[in-house]
């Protein structure tokens, strides 16, 4: 069993839609988590960071962390087509460690 | 602010020659940086793990006399992929974990730099 599951889609929705991007882990160690856009032929870009369980909310984005469950969720209202990218979960049990990367879903949104 | 910059963006090259990837942080000073291959539509493979003033620490399965990382200073890191072979063409990217920009536990990546080599 890999160590962080991710469903890599593709995801298709019409602009407007809330998207929900979900990944699980094994590692109940893990204590850090995060959420990269990736656009086509770039390097990664953080949108959200999250420590231990909760939710954080930034404009459109919402990140949600069921540590429980092990399960964690990235939510984008009012999509737009702009946001049409790869978006690869990232988490680490320690501070200024390597991350463990989901393979990334991949969302188009249709204008 | 946390820049990170590679250079250079995109290389092509001939089969037995050797390849220098630079990784700069350019508005911080970085006390790890990462370097991360990434095969098409897959996700990123940690190679290594580098910190300033000491050896580079390789994953399981990444040849260190074939991908020579030398991280010089707080703010750069080179990797050399040497007598680079076909299998060796992919998307690297590199990373840096930052000292007081954001929470260190975060890492700000590169713009990569796409390798092929013929």
């Amino acid at each position: 069993q890999k160590e962080v599951e991710q469903d890599p889609g593709p995801l298709s929705v019409p602009e407007g839609a809330i998207v929900s991007l979900n990944c699980t882990y094994s590692n109940s160690a893990f204590q850090y988590f995060m959420w990269y856009r990736q656009y086509s032929r770039k390097g990664p870009e953080l949108l959200m960071y999250t420590y231990s369980s909760g939710n954080k909310e930034d404009g459109r984005f919402t990140a949600q962390v069921d540590k429980s469950s092990k399960y964690i969720s990235l939510f984008i209202r009012d999509s737009q087509p702009s946001d049409s990218a790869t978006y690869l979960c990232a988490m680490s049990d320690q501070a200024g460690t390597a991350l463990i990367f989901g393979k990334g879903t991949t969302l188009s949104v249709s204008s | 602010g946390a820049v990170v910059s590679q250079h250079p963006s995109w290389v092509i090259c001939k089969s037995g020659t050797s390849v220098k990837i630079e990784c700069r942080s350019l508005d911080f000073q970085a006390t790890t940086m990462f370097w991360y291959r990434q095969f098409p539509k897959q996700s990123l493979m940690l190679m290594a793990t580098s910190n300033e003033g000491s050896k580079a620490t390789y994953e399981q399965g990444v040849e260190k006399d074939k991908f020579l990382i030398n991280h010089a200073s707080l703010t750069l890191s080179t990797l050399t992929v040497t007598s680079a072979h076909p299998e060796d063409s992919s998307f690297y990217i590199c990373s840096a974990s930052s000292i007081g920009q954001g929470p260190q536990e975060t890492q700000y990546f590169g713009p990569g730099t796409r390798l092929l080599v013929l």
